[in-house]
């Protein structure tokens, strides 16, 4: 069945760095959604990205759709308190069913 | 305001003993799902269903039991079958027919055995 691979697991950084997290399907993708959960909390939905090469912005996070549609990248620059918390990339095969299969997460730690 | 609502936030089971999780929308959404997460696993998904009284098991369905009798309530029952039900319940929600409509989740119900 489809995986959704998520790296890294874990990211320290300190307040003002930037943090990614990639996310890598084993099939090509329809479409790819990113969602935010706080610790303690539940997952909130950021953006979706559907084309090809896709790149869309949210004030200091990007977000990246790969030309073969089957990785994408969440990129925050200057990271601060507020962006603490667990990274979740969600995955829809092409031509597969509805239901996204989510990747394990990135857990962003940010030190002051 | 819509959204969903799980009940209860924190709940303990006995051993022998099946659970019930209760979760409420009132979006109006047509799909809904009910996910395990545990440290470290990311969501897991366990029934989800797309229409009132018609569900399907999803990757860990084993140990869990579910109905769809209406289009705002998808409780789930984790049963005596389930010997590691420690966990993290998310229940979410969402648009069907349309594979960009996003999920909407409920504030989760944390299990653990007494």
């Amino acid at each position: 069945g489809q995986q959704v691979m998520q790296i890294p697991q874990y990211q320290h950084v300190q307040e003002g760095e930037d943090f990614t997290t990639y996310c890598n399907s084993s099939t090509t993708l329809s479409n790819i959604q990113w969602y935010k959960q706080r610790p303690g909390g539940h997952p909130v939905f950021l953006i979706q990205l559907v084309k090809s090469g896709e790149v869309k912005k949210q004030k200091r996070l990007t977000f990246q759709f790969g030309e073969a549609k089957k990785n994408s990248s969440l990129h925050i620059t200057a990271t601060q308190t507020t962006d603490v918390g667990t990274y979740f990339c969600a995955g829809r095969a092409s031509g597969g069913s509805y239901i996204p299969t989510f990747g394990r997460g990135t857990s962003l730690i940010v030190h002051p | 305001d819509g959204g969903i609502t799980q009940s209860p936030k924190y709940l303990f089971r006995k051993e022998g003993q099946n659970v019930t999780l209760s979760c409420e929308q009132n979006l109006n959404h047509d799909a809904m799902y009910w996910y395990r997460q545990d440290p470290g696993q990311g969501l897991r998904l366990i029934y989800y269903s797309q229409i009132v009284n018609d569900f399907q098991k999803g990757d860990i369905a084993e140990g869990y039991s579910v109905s769809r009798e209406k289009k705002e309530s998808f409780p789930l029952t984790v049963t005596s079958a389930q010997k590691n039900p420690t966990a993290f319940y998310l229940c979410a929600s969402s648009k069907a027919g349309d594979y960009k409509q996003p999920q909407h989740f409920g504030d989760g119900t944390r299990l653990s055995i007494l």
